[in-house]
C-alpha cells in the first residue's frame, strides 16, 4: 500500500520554466512534508519542508504548496535550470514516528 | 564535520550468497536508518537503530538484519542473496528526533 502517492514519474522542461512535481497522502497523522533532491551518485538531500498548519513555504526558488483538505502537497521549482536536474522525492512523517514514508520519485531533465 | 559514509560504494555478489554493508554517521548521531532504493519501488524503509538497540522495522524479510555498534557506526546483512535484491542501498543518520542525513550509498549488484 503506498502510502505518499508522487506524480508525474518523469519530467522534462526548459530552462527558464516552471517544474511542479505533486504528492497525495492517506495518513492524517502525517504531520511533516520534507523534499528531498537526489542527484545520480549521491543520497537523497533535503531540499525543503513544510508543516501542515502553513499552506506555502518558499525557499528560493522552490516553494511548497500545502492543501491539507484535500491532502495534496506540491514542489514548485521557479525559473527551473539544468543544474535542478536530479530525482525528488516527496516523504511524509507523523510525529510519533521518526522515519519517513517517501513517494516514488519524479526525474526531472531541465533542457538549455 | 564529516558526512554520512557508506563502504564499499559498489558491490557485485552470486546468487545465494551473503553480504554486510557497512555505515558510519555523522559524529554525534545517535540514529541510523537504512532504506533500499530500486527503480521501481523508489525508497523502502528497512529499519532503524538508535543507541544501538532496533527502533523501527520495515517489511522486509528475515534475510535483512543489522546492529548497530556503541559507536553508532552501523552494518546491514542480507543472507541467501536473491536477484530482486540488487539495488542502492541507503543509510541516514540523524540526532534521533530530526532531520536524517544520508550517504552516497552502496550500490548492490546481485548475478
Amino acid at each position: 500500500q503506498q502510502q505518499v502517492k508522487q506524480s508525474p514519474q518523469s519530467l522534462i522542461v526548459q530552462k527558464g520554466g516552471i517544474s511542479i512535481i505533486n504528492c497525495a497522502y492517506e495518513n492524517t497523522a502525517f504531520d511533516y512534508f520534507p523534499w528531498y533532491q537526489q542527484f545520480p551518485g549521491k543520497g537523497p538531500a533535503l531540499l525543503i519542508a513544510i508543516r501542515p498548519d502553513v499552506s506555502e513555504k518558499k525557499e528560493g526558488r522552490f516553494t511548497i504548496s500545502f492543501n491539507k483538505s484535500a491532502k495534496q502537497f506540491s514542489l514548485h521549482i521557479m525559473d527551473s535550470q539544468p543544474g535542478d536536474s536530479a530525482t525528488y522525492f516527496c516523504a511524509a512523517r507523523s510525529g510519533g514516528s521518526y522515519i519517513p514514508t517517501f513517494g516514488r520519485g519524479t526525474s526531472l531533465i531541465v533542457h538549455p | 564535520k564529516a558526512g554520512v559514509t557508506q563502504t564499499p560504494r559498489y558491490l557485485i555478489k552470486t546468487r545465494g550468497q551473503q553480504v554486510t554493508l557497512s555505515c558510519s554517521p555523522i559524529s554525534g548521531h545517535r540514529s541510523v536508518s537504512w532504506y533500499q532504493q530500486t527503480p521501481g519501488q523508489g525508497l523502502q524503509f528497512l529499519f532503524e537503530y538508535f543507541s544501538e538497540t532496533q527502533r523501527n522495522k520495515g517489511n522486509f524479510p528475515g534475510r535483512f538484519s543489522g546492529r548497530q555498534f556503541s559507536n553508532s557506526r552501523s552494518e546491514m546483512n542480507v543472507s541467501t542473496l536473491e536477484l530482486g535484491d540488487s539495488a542502492l542501498y541507503l543509510c541516514a543518520s540523524s540526532l534521533g528526533q530530526g532531520e536524517a542525513f544520508f550517504g552516497q550509498g552502496t550500490r548492490l549488484t546481485v548475478v
